[in-house]
């Protein structure tokens, strides 16, 4: 089946520096790719949708000059956490679609921690 | 199966009529979620349960939990054309959260 990765796993960092998430679809192509995180006990909310080739789509609330989007290929759509702050914490997941079919497939999430 | 794997994959009912998913796992949980996904769009949250508790309701939805058997059902009632959409079980293990493939659920008119 179609696999989505994402890198690193896990990072930690310090306040202040920024952080850049890959997600890669490894075996499909997809124009739409969809950014979410989830803080603790809580449900997963989505940041953004990002779309190959154009500006991404920011949900209400998400900044979109903290959180840098870049979706440079149809493989591949990177998150920027800039000026991480401890609050920025969070578990953070990226799905894709392939774009022959319906069906949506997550990355295994990246765990991120500023000190 | 795999862990979150939703039941039926597709589903097509009237309008009007009641839709029942299914989703079973493997290991324990913290807590389990159902979201929903239009075609085209982003996952949207519908309701979490936690794994002591058995059953939750959300407007016209109903949410049980089996830890026993490790399985949930996501209930729509009185389904809605706008209610066409697929539906995601997702289980929440604690250090990660695993997806299912979803239900694809049509409503006829």
């Amino acid at each position: 089946g179609a696999v989505v990765s994402q890198h690193p796993s896990r990072v930690i960092c310090k306040s202040g520096t920024s952080v850049k998430i890959e997600c890669r679809s490894l075996d499909f192509q997809a124009t739409t790719m969809f950014w979410y995180r989830q803080f603790p006990k809580k449900s997963l909310m989505l940041m953004a949708t990002s779309n190959e080739g154009s500006k991404a789509t920011y949900e209400q609330g998400v900044e979109k000059d903290k959180f840098l989007i870049n979706h440079a290929s149809l493989t591949l759509s990177t998150l920027t956490v800039t000026s991480a702050h401890p609050e920025d914490s969070s578990f953070y997941i990226c799905s894709a679609s392939p774009d022959f079919g319906n069906e949506q497939f997550f990355g295994p999430g990246t765990r991120l921690t500023v000190l | 199966s795999q862990q979150g794997e939703e039941d039926p994959q597709a589903l097509s009912i009237q309008e009007g009529e009641n839709a029942t998913m299914n989703c079973s796992y493997k290991t324990s949980i913290n807590n389990l979620q159902w979201y929903r996904q239009n075609s085209g769009r982003g996952l949207v949250h519908l309701i979490l349960i936690r794994s002591n508790e058995r059953e939750k309701h959300s407007g016209r939805l109903r949410v049980t939990l089996d830890t026993s058997k490790k399985s949930s059902s996501l209930l729509i009632t009185a389904s809605r054309a706008a209610d066409t959409a697929s539906y995601f079980c997702a289980t929440d293990l604690g250090d990660k959260i695993i997806f299912g493939k979803g239900t694809r659920l049509h409503i006829l008119p």
